[in-house]
């Protein structure tokens, strides 16, 4: 069973173009968390998604960022018109089940896209 | 809002030092999991605390759950330098949120 995949592990992006960063979540997995981690930082809240909807994306900048969690395929964060503040390391998690306060679940990490903005 | 803070901050010791690590809030929390971080790599779980004043131990780590739920540690026993990381705690709140984390140099 593959853990939670993503790609690119790097992406180097200029000022203004957009960010693509894609997760695929384990296998039965159904429930998608992305958290932005800057340097020296712990991990941050950005948005959990659940097949074909968004959960709470009360962690994620209202203005250029999105996300989305098809029926089929990964699950993609896009940042329109990045900025140099938008460099940092996202990584995307995956979980059986919600990780609510009511369940015992683990939630995966995948490796990461470090985005760096020139 | 429920935060988790963490102390300290960063922590260099020597090779076979023991060491406690923190993670605390002002709310209570269902369970605390703790995860570690190493350079490059995403957070891997070590282990989730669900019961108050649990104590669970993982070879030469010690975790334990405050009785009133709302703060746990983190003990390592004879560290060694691939103990070296980045140590998060983390726990459902508004949304599953994390700590700002202790990073851990074991020297040599």
């Amino acid at each position: 069973n593959a853990g939670v995949m993503q790609n690119p592990r790097h992406l180097v992006r200029r000022r203004g173009q957009e960010a693509r960063l894609r997760c695929s979540p384990m296998k039965g997995h159904s429930h998608v968390y992305w958290y932005r981690q800057l340097p020296e930082e712990g991990l941050k809240f950005m948005v959990y998604l659940q097949k074909e909807n968004i959960i709470d994306e009360s962690g994620m900048p209202k203005e250029r960022f999105s996300a989305e969690f098809p029926k089929e395929g990964p699950s993609i964060l896009r940042i329109q018109q990045v900025v140099r503040g938008d460099s940092a390391a996202y990584f995307c998690a995956s979980s059986p089940a919600p990780l609510t306060w009511k369940a015992n679940t683990e939630a995966f990490f995948g490796q990461g896209t470090r985005l760096t903005v020139v | 809002t429920q935060l988790l803070e963490q102390s300290p901050q960063f922590l260099s010791i020597q090779e076979g030092e023991n060491l406690t690590v923190y993670c605390n809030s002002s709310s209570v929390f269902s369970s605390l999991q703790w995860y570690r971080q190493e350079p490059g790599e995403g957070p891997v779980l070590l282990v989730t605390v669900v019961t108050g004043g649990e104590v669970k131990k993982l070879k030469r780590l010690t975790f334990q759950f405050g009785d009133a739920r709302k703060d746990s540690s983190l003990h390592i026993t004879a560290a060694q330098p691939g103990d070296t990381g980045l140590y998060l705690c983390a726990g459902y709140g508004q949304n599953f949120v994390f700590g700002p984390g202790t990073r851990l140099s074991v020297l040599p």
